[in-house]
């Protein structure tokens, strides 16, 4: 079955850019699509076609994708951006999410 | 808005069933896939399973594939989980999600119902 690699954890210096990566077997012929989840709270997805953002999403998330590895970009880390990150893509007819990454703003 | 609405997690034995339902308001229902998704506690998203707009067909994960049945009456704007032989591994907070469309990305996400198995 497919998979998605995902860091546990990246930290980020307030005001500074966060990139977290999502890896998995040529990745860039899939569509990646990114869910945030802050701590108590559902997920809400904050990236959707590889680099589209929802209505209401600021413009500091951005997304890309490659052959090796989609990423997903928080530019001026606020303190609210601190929650887990999952990526997700659909293989054949099911859905796959990646582990998750801890976003920590320091 | 859209607003999605689960309910019917509990505490079972090992062994039982249970049946969660979401309640879907503010869109059309009818259609759009809807999935089911579990996170156990403290560990990331697993996908459940899917439905098509229309109940026809649906897709599972591994892990519940044959155990667990996903429906739908769109007539009411619900979803359904049915969920059999419930093992300590199914413990998990179940959240009901929207899809675009179909086979697209999850634009929606309820807040979610726990459900617990525990002798």
């Amino acid at each position: 079955s497919y998979e998605l690699t995902q860091p546990l954890s990246v930290s980020v210096a307030l005001g500074q850019s966060a990139k977290i990566a999502c890896g998995g077997y040529n990745i860039g012929d899939k569509t990646v699509h990114w869910h945030q989840q802050r701590p108590g709270q559902a997920p809400v997805l904050v990236i959707y076609n590889d680099n589209n953002r929802p209505s209401g999403i600021p413009d500091r998330f951005s997304g890309s994708n490659s052959p090796n590895s989609a990423t997903l970009t928080i530019s001026r880390a606020q303190a609210g951006d601190e929650a887990d990150y999952y990526c997700q893509v659909w293989d054949g007819n099911t859905v796959v999410f990646g582990g998750g990454t801890k976003l920590t703003v320091l | 808005q859209v607003q999605l609405v689960e309910s019917g997690g509990g505490v079972v034995q090992p062994g039982q069933s249970l049946r969660l339902s979401c309640a879907g308001s503010g869109f059309t229902f009818s259609t759009y896939e809807m999935h089911w998704v579990r996170q156990p506690p403290g560990k990331g998203l697993e996908w459940v399973g899917v439905i098509s707009y229309d109940g026809r067909s649906e897709n599972y994960g591994d892990s519940v594939k044959g155990r667990f049945t996903i429906s739908r009456d769109n007539s009411k704007s619900r979803l359904f989980l049915q969920m059999n032989r419930l093992s300590f591994e199914d413990t998990a907070v179940y959240y009901c999600a929207k899809d675009f469309y179909s086979r697209s990305w999850i634009t929606d996400w309820g807040q979610g119902t726990l459900v617990s198995v525990s002798s």
